[in-house]
């Protein structure tokens, strides 16, 4: 099992639709939990942290549920500019703090 | 200058060049990162460097050669590379505490003739 896994896509939604992305990560001792996104050709640049009582900024919704160690994005009222591929980031406990990526999920608002 | 910073953006090498790419980060942070990233897979975490010790070296092969001479300046110095090391070199800093984000350079992209 990978340590981070996405659901690569695409996603084409059309403007104004909401759109789900889910996570999973194979380490139940993770306890660091981030959103990405890169845009073509473009440095990863935060989006949101995700916290486990679930965060929220703006349109973007971030959850995280340890049970079934998952985490997800919600983004409603997609607009063209939030299309960009969304990587999950999980934190692997070890003796140095490091992050691991997932593949990223694209995503394309279309007009 | 604000941020993570990377020079070159684009390098293009041979296979018997040797190359360097810096990175440097106006952001205070101790640790510092590589990572690799080929098309369509994941970032690969090549090196970290934490208060300028090597604290990471995930497995990379020796044609690849980190330093850090400081908590604001990282360098991957390169040699007899191979095409497939054709990438995007991503450099990010941290504060190396736990749930804190990381911040990325904008990135070299590597050609490898």
């Amino acid at each position: 099992r990978k340590e981070v896994e996405q659901d690569p896509g695409p996603f084409n939604v059309p403007e104004g639709a909401t759109v789900a992305f889910n996570c999973t990560y194979s380490n139940s001792a993770s306890q660091s939990f981030f959103w990405y996104r890169q845009d073509c050709r473009k440095e990863p640049k935060l989006l949101m942290s995700v916290y486990s009582s679930g965060n929220e900024d703006g349109r973007f919704t971030a959850q995280l549920n340890r049970a079934s160690q998952y985490i997800s994005l919600l983004i409603r009222d997609s607009k063209l500019s939030d299309s960009a591929t969304y990587l999950c980031v999980v934190n692997k406990p070890s003796g140095t703090y490091k992050y691991i990526f997932g593949t990223g999920t694209r995503l394309k608002v279309l007009a | 200058e604000t941020g993570v910073t990377q020079t070159p953006r684009h390098l293009v090498m041979g296979m018997t060049n040797k190359k360097s790419l810096k990175c440097e980060q106006h952001l205070g942070h101790n640790a510092m990162y590589w990572y690799k990233q080929s098309a369509k897979k994941p970032l690969e975490l090549m090196f970290v460097y934490n208060f300028k010790e090597q604290t990471e070296n995930n497995s990379v092969p020796s044609r690849f050669s980190p330093e850090c001479p400081n908590s604001s300046h990282l360098f991957l110095h390169l040699h007899t590379l191979q095409p497939e090391d054709s990438a995007l070199y991503l450099c990010a800093s941290g504060t190396g505490v736990m749930g804190n984000e990381q911040f990325f350079g904008p990135g070299t992209r590597l050609t490898v003739l």
